[in-house]
């Protein structure tokens, strides 16, 4: 098991085209989420999957964002018309299903950075 | 609504001495869980430890320990005999009740390990 993997690692585009993300989670982990992380401050919760169920969506995720986990495998996040405020590392997570033990962790990927100019 | 603070933004000790990074954190629910990754120069978040809130007896893993006290809504982190190779930026986390969804992250604590 290699972990999470993300595609592309770097994407550099100009102002109002659209972006495509893709994040495999760890193979058994039903669980997957989406993170933005800006220069100097924690990740932030974007939104999550339970297989192809997207459970939750944080406000951070404006009509311009979409997620989709089309077989509950992995997953693409989009941005249209991106924004030079968009720039940012994209984290995907995933994690295993809930048991006995409540909450399990999430395990992260390498993240995409995006640069919008 | 949760929060977590990390207060520290950065710290900077010499190699071999021991270092604690504060987590103070906020919540309303009962069951909740606390966490800290570790963030490299690489990038890559890497899990160090989760807690739940029912469970409050520190925790020992090599060189690192963790105090969880309730009482001051605090998770604290301490590396011992601090090595160049912990310089990063630390992260605690907090997630609530038993679904199991997002994480609210502290804003880290870059922490430099001089040789």
């Amino acid at each position: 098991d290699t972990g999470v993997s993300q595609n592309p690692r770097h994407k550099i585009t100009k102002r109002g085209q659209n972006v495509t993300f893709r994040c495999d989670p760890i193979s058994e982990h039903n669980r997957l989420y989406w993170y933005r992380q800006t220069l100097g401050q924690g990740p932030e919760f974007l939104t999550y999957f339970q297989n192809e169920a997207q459970l939750e969506k944080s406000r951070l995720l404006s009509d311009r964002f979409s997620a989709e986990r089309p077989k509950g495998s992995f997953s693409t996040l989009e941005i249209q018309r991106t924004e030079q405020g968009d720039s940012a590392m994209y984290l995907c997570a995933s994690s295993t299903p809930l048991g006995t033990s409540g909450h399990n962790e999430q395990f992260f990927g390498p993240g995409t950075r995006l640069t919008v100019l | 609504a949760q929060k977590v603070t990390q207060a520290q933004t950065e710290i900077s000790v010499v190699e071999k001495e021991d270092v604690t990074l504060d987590c103070v954190y906020e919540t309303r629910d009962t069951t909740y869980y606390l966490f800290w990754y570790k963030q490299p120069p690489s990038g890559e978040l890497v899990f160090l430890i989760r807690r739940n809130s029912f469970d409050e007896q520190n925790e020992i893993s090599g060189r690192y320990s963790w105090n969880f006290q309730k009482s001051t809504s605090s998770f604290n982190f301490t590396i011992t005999a601090s090595q160049v190779v912990d310089s990063a930026v630390y992260f605690c986390a907090l997630s609530e009740g038993t679904s199991g969804s997002r994480l609210t992250f502290g804003e880290g604590t870059q922490l430099t390990v001089n040789p």
